[in-house]
């Protein structure tokens, strides 16, 4: 039972363009999420996160959005850049008892 | 600082060998995670703590043991490996509250043929 789901596997952008990304969740449960960029062969890095009280958090080219209703939240980057190359995991957690779920990432790709 | 830090980096087992994945923080943190990475798939739980002495299981537990006698360590056991452990490990650690950011170690690639 995947209880958050990425279900683009991957992303290919422009530099310059938005990159979204999705996120969906099925636990009404939880109650604040992260999203981390990976790069390979290093650990998993923050990059920002929200409550459910809000539904908009921003954080220099970053922001993540949240609507509770339809379970879901997304990350844009604007404007994209080939560092932000990397693969993206968003993480849902609270009530849990410490727990945090991840799912299964989105590659980005970034093309000069 | 250290931060979260994973060892052995590399290792190479065989069917029906044991051993330990070592994770130590230095930053006082009282939760502890361990996670398993395999290839194209998402970051998995394997089993958490929320303070020395206690300790739970996250979504694939099976084959796999942990203790928390310390805050500052959170060492995996893995018993009778198999080739479906075969995996990148990844040891993170966060503060108390609920919102704090999980601080990540840089992974410990396994092998089991």
């Amino acid at each position: 039972d995947q209880q958050v789901k990425q279900n683009s596997p991957s992303l290919s952008v422009q530099e310059g363009r938005i990159s979204i990304l999705n996120c969906d969740y099925t636990n009404s449960m939880f109650d604040y999420f992260l999203w981390y960029k990976k790069y390979p062969a290093e650990g998993p890095t923050f990059l920002i996160s929200i409550s459910s009280i809000k539904d908009k958090n921003e954080d220099g080219r970053f922001t993540v959005f949240l609507n509770k209703s339809a379970k879901h939240l997304s990350l844009h980057i604007v404007p994209s850049q080939p560092g932000d190359s990397a693969v993206y995991f968003c993480a849902a957690g609270g009530n849990q008892g410490g727990k945090l779920i991840f799912g299964q990432g989105t590659e980005l790709s970034v093309k000069p | 600082n250290a931060g979260v830090t994973q060892t052995p980096k590399f290792r190479i087992l065989k069917i029906g060998q044991s051993m330990t994945l070592q994770c130590t923080q230095d930053m006082n943190h009282n939760y502890m995670y361990w996670y398993r990475q395999d290839p194209g798939m998402g970051l998995k739980l394997i089993y958490y703590s929320v303070g020395a002495g206690i300790t739970d299981k996250g979504e694939v537990p099976n084959g796999y043991n942990v203790s928390r006698s310390t805050t500052e360590d959170f060492p995996l056991r893995l018993e009778l490996a198999a080739p479906s452990q075969t995996s990148v490990y990844f040891c993170a650690s966060r503060t108390s509250e609920n919102t704090g950011e999980l601080f990540f170690g840089e992974g410990s690639r396994l092998t089991v043929l």
